[in-house]
């Protein structure tokens, strides 16, 4: 079955920009989303279609997909930023989640 | 507005059935496939099922599969997880949530529904 893999934690300084990689096979051929979930709270939609902000997103929210791995970057990180953000792809008919990485505003 | 709630969560014994609904409100659901995503505690998303929308059309992740049964109701704006031989690991908060299609986004999701498989 598809795997989308990203690292458990990022840590980033306010102000600075944060990076967040999610890898599977061949990823730049599907479409990815990006979700960010804070404790206790349902997952937001923050990226679609690879680069995509629904409205009400901030501008400093943009991501990318190119060959096996998608980035979610965060420009001028702040504090209200730190979340769980989620990747997910679709596999034929069927979706996949990445792990999961904790965003750690320092 | 757009809403989606669950309902139906609770404690059931290993082995047991649940059934859990989504009730949705603010858009055309007849439009939408529709999902359940769920989150056992202190972990990651976990896609469970989807279906599509006349509800010929249905998905499993492979640890749910022959367990669990996804089904909706058009005329009710409601989707449904039947969830039969429960076992301790099926023990997340279960989302529901929609998407225009195969390889549409989750734009939507619902508050969630405990489920807790315990003796």
């Amino acid at each position: 079955s598809y795997e989308l893999t990203q690292p458990p934690s990022v840590s980033v300084s306010p102000g600075q920009t944060a990076s967040i990689p999610c890898s599977g096979d061949k990823l730049g051929d599907k479409n990815v989303c990006w979700y960010q979930q804070k404790p206790g709270q349902s997952p937001i939609l923050i990226i679609y279609q690879d680069y995509k902000r629904p409205s009400g997103i901030p501008e400093r929210f943009s991501g990318s997909n190119s060959g096996n791995t998608a980035t979610l970057t965060i420009s001028g990180t702040q504090a209200m930023d730190e979340a769980e953000y989620y990747c997910q792809a679709w596999d034929t008919s069927t979706v996949v989640f990445g792990g999961g990485t904790k965003l750690t505003v320092l | 507005e757009v809403q989606l709630v669950e309902s139906g969560g609770g404690l059931v014994q290993p082995g047991g059935s649940l059934r859990l609904s989504c009730a949705a409100s603010g858009f055309t659901f007849s439009t939408y496939w529709m999902h359940w995503v769920r989150q056992a505690p202190g972990k990651g998303l976990v896609w469970v099922s989807r279906i599509n929308v006349p509800g010929s059309s249905t998905s499993y992740v492979d640890s749910v599969k022959g367990r669990l049964t996804i089904s909706r109701d058009n005329a009710k704006n409601t989707v449904y997880l039947q969830m039969n031989s429960l076992r301790a690991e099926d023990t997340a908060v279960y989302y529901c949530t929609r998407s225009i299609g195969a390889a549409g986004n989750f734009d939507y999701w619902g508050r969630g529904t405990l489920v807790t498989v315990s003796s």
